[in-house]
């Protein structure tokens, strides 16, 4: 079946605005997780979604960053005010679930953001 | 907290030389390791996995086994290929109930015919 799939797959903004990056996770893959790999701070964990329960959202950087998923499927990241340090490759990844056989997880091709 | 720390690279061999990437870990609890691999112009893939002290995980010639007396999770592989050109990332995960990922910072590997 298909993969992660992320879109955009490269965004560029300017500074202040707000973007949005869309994810869609694997078929039947319960849990969705957001991450941020960037030169400076390598590859950072942000939120993650599993099934019906309240998202961990420790890993947001700052309350600009927002993130949805909805009908337990597509997940939409939400970054408002972009600054430039928030410039990176934004990647998602799903799994089947959370317990040692269901974690592995399968990772997107991301989406390079550029705010200028 | 939990965190990772791989050696630092760039790595760069001829081909068939045999590679160690080192990895070590502190974790608030007992995780699961993994490595993964990212090739140039693609997205992260798993290589292998381990989820209990002394698994060995092993796919492409790669293995590594989980010492939890030295906290590490070395890779090796035997030969290695040009193909085998990328960045590694070693990473852990913490419990059943818990899905964040915790990376290293990534080791380049670049293998020369």
């Amino acid at each position: 079946g298909a993969g992660v799939s992320q879109s955009p797959s490269n965004k560029v903004t300017e500074k202040g605005k707000d973007v949005e990056l869309r994810c869609d996770p694997i078929s039947g893959h319960t849990a969705l997780y957001w991450y941020r790999q960037s030169l400076g701070q390598g590859l950072e964990f942000l939120i993650y979604f599993q099934g019906n329960s309240a998202p961990d959202k420790s890993g947001l950087p700052s309350d600009r960053f927002s993130a949805e998923r909805t009908g337990g499927s597509v997940s939409t990241l939400t970054i408002q005010r972009t600054q430039q340090e928030d410039s990176a490759v934004y990647l998602c990844a799903s799994s089947f679930g959370l317990a040692a056989r269901q974690e592995t997880q399968y990772f997107g091709p991301g989406t390079r953001l550029l705010v200028l | 907290g939990d965190s990772v720390t791989q050696m630092e690279g760039p790595v760069t061999l001829s081909e068939e030389a045999f590679l160690t990437i080192n990895c070590t870990y502190t974790a608030t609890g007992y995780p699961s390791l993994f490595w993964y691999v990212q090739y140039p112009g693609e997205g992260l893939q798993l290589l292998l996995k381990a989820t209990k002290a002394d698994d060995k995980g092993s796919n492409k010639g790669f293995e590594a086994t989980y010492r939890k007396e030295t906290t590490s999770f070395h890779l090796e592989k035997g030969s290695v290929q040009v193909s085998d050109s990328a960045v590694y990332f070693c990473a852990l995960k913490v419990g059943t109930s818990y899905g964040k990922l915790t990376f290293g910072q990534g080791t380049i590997l670049t293998v020369h015919p």
